[in-house]
């Protein structure tokens, strides 16, 4: 079983449509949670972090299910420049993990 | 700019050459991590520091992989005798303590032809 599991997609969704993503993770002690966005041959750049009480950045929200270890990304209103892959990422004391990425195409 | 950097940023390399990439990490930064990644997939976990202490390496990171952080600041990232399946992004980044968000450099991409 892979340490971060994401529905890899693609979804592909219309313009100012609502799109959910979730991420699962393997290890309880697990500590800290984050949203990533790459772009094509590009670095990831932070998105948001994720807190235990769910927080919200504009269009985006995302939450934390400690107990059923799993995190989710909610992006209102789509905007074509959404188009990305959304990394979700667990932070342990010793390193940092990646799920393999959903990759979203926001259409016109 | 105080963000992440890495050197050089492509690197073309004939297959049992050496390479060494460098990263320059955010200044006061304790952490540096090092990560790959090919195309379609995340970034996989390499190694990572804490100041010049390098804490963990991962599996992946084979006996022809070697990383430094000499003096706590800059890492050098050096793989001898590349083969082709060597070829993909070389990603750095850098947070300033274990639980806290990490910030990536451009990259270098490697291809041993």
């Amino acid at each position: 079983r892979k340490e971060v599991e994401q529905d890899p997609g693609p979804f592909n969704v219309p313009e100012g449509a609502t799109v959910a993503f979730n991420c699962t993770y393997s290890n309880s002690a697990s500590q800290s949670f984050f949203w990533y966005r790459q772009d094509c041959r590009k670095e990831p750049k932070l998105l948001m972090s994720v807190y235990s009480s769910g927080n919200e950045d504009g269009r985006f929200t995302a939450q934390l299910n400690r107990a059923s270890q799993y995190i989710s990304l909610l992006i209102r209103d789509s905007k074509l420049s959404d188009s990305a892959t959304y990394l979700c990422v667990v932070k342990e004391s010793n390193d940092m993990r990646f799920g393999a990425g959903t990759r979203l195409t926001v259409k016109p | 700019d105080t963000g992440v950097s890495q050197n050089p940023r492509h690197k073309i390399t004939k297959r049992g050459q050496n390479v060494t990439f460098r990263c320059d990490p955010i200044s006061e930064h304790n952490r540096l991590y090092w990560y790959r990644q090919t195309l379609g997939q995340g970034p996989e976990f390499l190694t990572y520091f804490q100041n010049e202490a390098q804490l963990e390496k991962s599996r992946l990171l084979s006996d022809r992989f070697s990383a430094e952080r000499p003096k706590g600041s800059f890492s050098t990232l050096e793989i001898q005798r590349t083969e082709q399946g060597d070829s993909a992004m070389y990603l750095c980044a850098s947070s300033f303590n274990a639980n806290t968000e990490a910030f990536f450099g451009q990259g270098t991409r490697l291809t041993v032809v």
